[in-house]
């Protein structure tokens, strides 16, 4: 079965432009979570996707926003960008009575400028 | 609310020592509880995970770790550590309805010596 994967794995923006980051679960999993990791916070909760829907949401701003397909796969969206945004961000996907065991794609790691 | 403090941001052992990295947590329900590793440049990977039932866990790679309630923790060992373990370490707790975010701690790097 083929794991998460992310795309891109390297982006280099400017501030205030806007990018979409895109995940593709594992194959049956319909949760998805995105989490942003930097040295001085750790690993920080974002949302999560479920069946298309917004299930959960961490203490983000709005300038960061997600969606998800039918096909489960999930794109987030930061706009405005800030120097602070830097960070890798990491998405998870879990299948339904995993007791929230999440598997982790390799992340996109994001560098504003 | 849960929260989970990881005691020590770097630990550093000798190959074939002991291996034992600290995670108290707080729950207000009965949580689920895993640890993560990662390599550099990689995503994070299940090590293991208490749902119910045993409280002593094995997970791969030779690590376990066991729940102890009254203590609140779920303290991650390996008996004889090698150099692949080098990495960081993260504890995660969630509620268990099942749809709860994760919490992690803020991660342990570990380094082995030769």
């Amino acid at each position: 079965k083929a794991g998460v994967t992310q795309t891109p794995r390297y982006l280099i923006k400017t501030r205030g432009q806007q990018v979409t980051l895109s995940c593709s679960p594992i194959s049956g999993h319909r949760s998805v979570s995105w989490y942003q990791q930097t040295p001085g916070q750790g690993l920080q909760f974002l949302f999560e996707y479920f069946s298309e829907t917004q299930r959960n949401k961490g203490n983000f701003p709005g300038r960061f926003s997600g969606r998800q397909f039918s096909n489960s796969r999930s794109e987030m969206n930061v706009s405005t960008l800030e120097l602070g945004d830097s960070a890798l961000y990491l998405c998870a996907s879990s299948s339904v009575g995993s007791y929230n065991e999440q598997f982790f794609g390799p992340g996109t790691r994001l560098t504003v400028l | 609310a849960q929260s989970v403090t990881q005691l020590g941001s770097h630990v550093s052992v000798s190959e074939g020592a002991l291996v034992l990295l600290r995670c108290n947590y707080s729950s207000s329900v009965p949580p689920y509880l895993f640890w993560y590793v990662q390599y550099p440049n990689q995503g994070l990977q299940l090590l293991l995970k208490y749902t119910t039932g045993a409280t002593l866990v094995k997970g791969i790679n030779g690590f376990e770790a066991e729940f102890k309630k009254s203590e609140t923790s779920f303290h991650l060992t390996k008996p004889s550590a090698h150099m692949s373990d080098a990495a960081e370490y993260f504890c995660a707790v969630s509620g268990n309805s099942g749809n709860t975010p994760l919490v992690f701690g803020k991660g342990t790097r570990l380094s082995v010596i030769a």
